[in-house]
């Protein structure tokens, strides 16, 4: 099963330019994390806001929370060719057990 | 090690015979998950450890499927009887803290750190 939904599916933009994610989870979490995948290769752990947060940023991304939308974005800012990857957002559901429980993810390509 | 290490790297194998995936978490790390994740989809929960007690075992798929992390390091999951479906990318991650579920939810969940996997091709 899968507790967090990413929206768009796939985002294609020029260098420089800012790149928003979404994603939608369905009961409450504890904290809602984001991940980043080059090419297939291992993920890697981006930033993780908590559920009283509301807004965490670090270096070129920045990450929000809404939890009575039960949502959260990420916005990359001033996007490079690097950041071409896909990113997943994952939570451990307060409700069904203490398991981090990935998305779908969003495929990000950036193109100079 | 410096980073979660899995082995095999890639295993190829018959439908039918048995397979041992290892996972080596960094050292120290409380925590241990087992994932599988199909191409262009997200990780799939499949268990998880907090030293050698397997906490959460929901995520496999069937009795064919089982983990151990006997003394609190080294995982293995192994399944039997492989079938084609089985083929995937086999991640493993390991937290240094324990992820607990108290009286008021959740107590703990600090980000998780993954290996290369282990792309298993069942024949």
């Amino acid at each position: 099963s899968q507790q967090g939904e990413e929206d768009p599916q796939a985002l294609s933009i020029q260098e420089g330019e800012n790149a928003t994610m979404n994603c939608s989870y369905k009961t409450s979490i504890n904290n809602l994390q984001w991940y980043r995948q080059n090419s297939g290769r291992g993920l890697v752990h981006l930033i993780l806001i908590r559920s009283n947060e509301r807004e965490k940023h670090s270096g070129r991304l920045r990450v929000t929370l809404d939890t009575s939308k039960k949502s959260s974005s990420l916005l990359i800012t001033a996007s490079r060719a690097a950041d071409t990857a896909s990113y997943f957002c994952a939570s451990i559901s307060n409700q069904a057990g203490t398991a981090l429980i990935f998305g779908k993810g969003t495929t990000l390509s950036v193109s100079s | 090690g410096a980073g979660v290490s899995q082995s095999p790297r890639y295993k190829v194998t018959k439908r039918g015979q048995d397979v041992a995936l290892r996972c080596d978490p960094i050292s120290g790390h409380v925590s241990l998950y087992w994932y599988r994740q199909a191409l262009g989809q997200g990780p799939e929960f499949l268990t998880y450890f907090n030293y050698e007690a397997q906490q959460d075992k929901s995520g496999l798929p069937n009795d064919r499927f089982s983990a151990e992390r006997p003394e609190g390091s080294i995982s293995t999951l192994t399944i039997q009887r492989t079938e084609q479906r089985d083929s995937a990318m086999y991640r493993c991650a390991s937290s240094p803290a324990p992820v607990a579920r108290g009286r008021l939810g959740v107590s703990s969940n600090e980000k998780l750190f993954f290996g290369s996997g282990t792309q298993l091709s069942v024949l």
